[in-house]
């Protein structure tokens, strides 16, 4: 069965500082990949994802995922932290031929001034 | 830009009770979700729904819960006999044909007590 584990429940940068959000998966195959971001009393929105083309993913507000097959990994970045950042960010996997999305926990993201 | 609504925001309702969460997904879109997330856990997938017909179910969708289409434009989610253990937040989505993303709307938050 499909699984994503994220790394860290809670993650805090200072503004400014790189953001780095971790994200592995367990599949047999390349799954599609999926970061959401969930600001407080909001739904999950799509901050990007990876469906078998480019493995470098560029998505809105400055984040990026880059897909490493080798690692099983998707980990999120964005270069400069900003306030606006904090929210809970969860990344999601859907197998190919699925149509349910498979979530990680979530990590909490705080970025101090 | 097209939304996912729900209503109610929050519903509060006694052990026992049936209740149904409401939502329109978007105008074009063709397959629609139910997820839910008990406080502090993870985002869980309930079902999917495709051409009038449940595609997929978790294990947590049991003879308890029922969803449905009436009119084209609504989508359902029915819970006959609410238990404690059904306090969450409800999270309906839907997509488009494809490996696309799923839109996700704000959640029904349900209290039961």
């Amino acid at each position: 069965a499909q699984s994503v584990t994220q790394l860290g429940s809670h993650v805090s940068v200072s503004e400014g500082a790189l953001v780095l959000l971790r994200c592995n998966y367990s599949s047999s195959v390349p799954p599609y990949l999926f970061w959401y971001v969930q600001y407080p009393n909001q739904g999950l929105q799509l901050l990007l994802k990876y469906t078998s083309a480019a493995t470098l993913v560029k998505g809105i507000n400055g984040f990026e995922a880059e897909f490493k097959k080798s690692e099983t990994s998707f980990h999120l970045t964005k270069p400069s932290a900003h306030m606006s950042d904090a929210a809970e960010y969860f990344c999601a996997v859907s197998p190919q031929g699925a149509q349910k999305l498979v979530f990680g926990q979530g990590t909490r993201l705080t970025i101090n001034p | 830009e097209p939304e996912v609504t729900q209503t109610p925001s929050h519903q509060v309702t006694q052990m026992g009770q049936e209740v149904i969460l409401r939502c329109v997904p978007i105008s074009n879109h063709l397959y629609f979700y139910w997820y839910r997330q008990i406080l502090g856990q993870k985002v869980e997938f309930l079902v999917s729904f495709y051409n009038n017909e449940i595609s997929e179910k978790s294990e947590i969708f049991d003879d308890q819960f029922s969803v449905e289409r009436p009119d084209g434009s609504n989508f359902t989610l029915k819970i006959r006999s609410t238990k404690l253990e059904d306090s969450a937040m409800y999270f309906c989505a839907s997509r488009v044909a494809g490996p696309y993303e799923q839109y996700f709307g704000p959640g029904t938050r349900l209290t039961v007590t």
